[in-house]
């Protein structure tokens, strides 16, 4: 399927487990960006990508470990995860061919995350 | 460090009517504006993007406006339908940052 996909749309976990979610696009676009959409707090940028093996922290990045070694793949690792991280996780994406990030965004449709 | 809010948090119209929807920005060094869509358990779909240079940027019955001097955008739209119905987010881009958004208006527009 052509665009950007996450997969999986729904998880639940324990506190403590390492879990992965995955997002993929098929544009080739330069940058990739994880969110995460709290009420309350909006919508919060994780880690940004600028091309592949580039990545940057954003506003909230403690607990989280991103990679990106093929352009297409931006997979975001909860790496012992907590109650508070309970949130909706927003993938995006953006052509970057200005060499700045700040183009129009292409959002996946979310992955929602519930921690017990 | 960029702040965006939008009033009002909600609003409720009945079909047909014309609405304005708030943005505001505290740091007017911005590159562009971006308005988003986000129906209920989606992600967002991008409406208007308007460049720093630009005032305002139409499509179809949305017409966004940038007045970065007052730090404002508002999104009009125009006969309004229910399936305009949905959650409205604006974001910010200033340079050298990445995008900053607002909390969003919740619409419902009523048959």
């Amino acid at each position: 399927d052509a665009g950007i996909t996450q997969s999986p749309r729904y998880k639940i976990t324990e506190t403590g487990r390492q879990v992965t979610l995955m997002c993929h696009q098929t544009w080739s676009h330069s940058y990739m960006f994880w969110y995460r959409q709290d009420l309350g707090h909006g919508l919060r940028l994780i880690y940004y990508s600028a091309a592949a093996d580039i990545t940057d922290k954003g506003e909230v990045p403690d607990g989280y470990v991103v990679s990106r070694s093929k352009t297409e793949n931006f997979p975001l690792t909860l790496e012992s995860a907590t109650r508070s991280q309970t949130s909706v996780y927003f993938c995006a994406s953006s052509p970057g061919t200005s060499g700045l990030p700040q183009e129009t965004q292409y959002f996946g449709p979310g992955t929602r995350l519930l921690v017990l | 460090k960029q702040e965006v809010t939008q009033i009002p948090a909600a609003l409720s119209v009945p079909e047909g009517e014309n609405l304005v929807l708030n943005c505001s920005f505290t740091d007017s060094a911005i590159y562009n504006l971006q308005w988003f869509r986000q129906d209920p358990g989606k992600g967002l779909t991008s409406l208007l993007l308007i460049q720093s240079s630009q005032r305002e940027q139409t499509s179809g019955r949305l017409n966004a406006s940038l007045d970065k001097s007052s730090g404002r955008s508002t999104l009009y739209i125009a006969a309004s339908q229910p399936g305009d119905s949905a959650t409205y987010l604006c974001a910010a881009h200033n340079y050298g940052q990445n995008f900053v958004f607002g909390p969003g208006t919740r619409l419902s527009v009523l048959p």
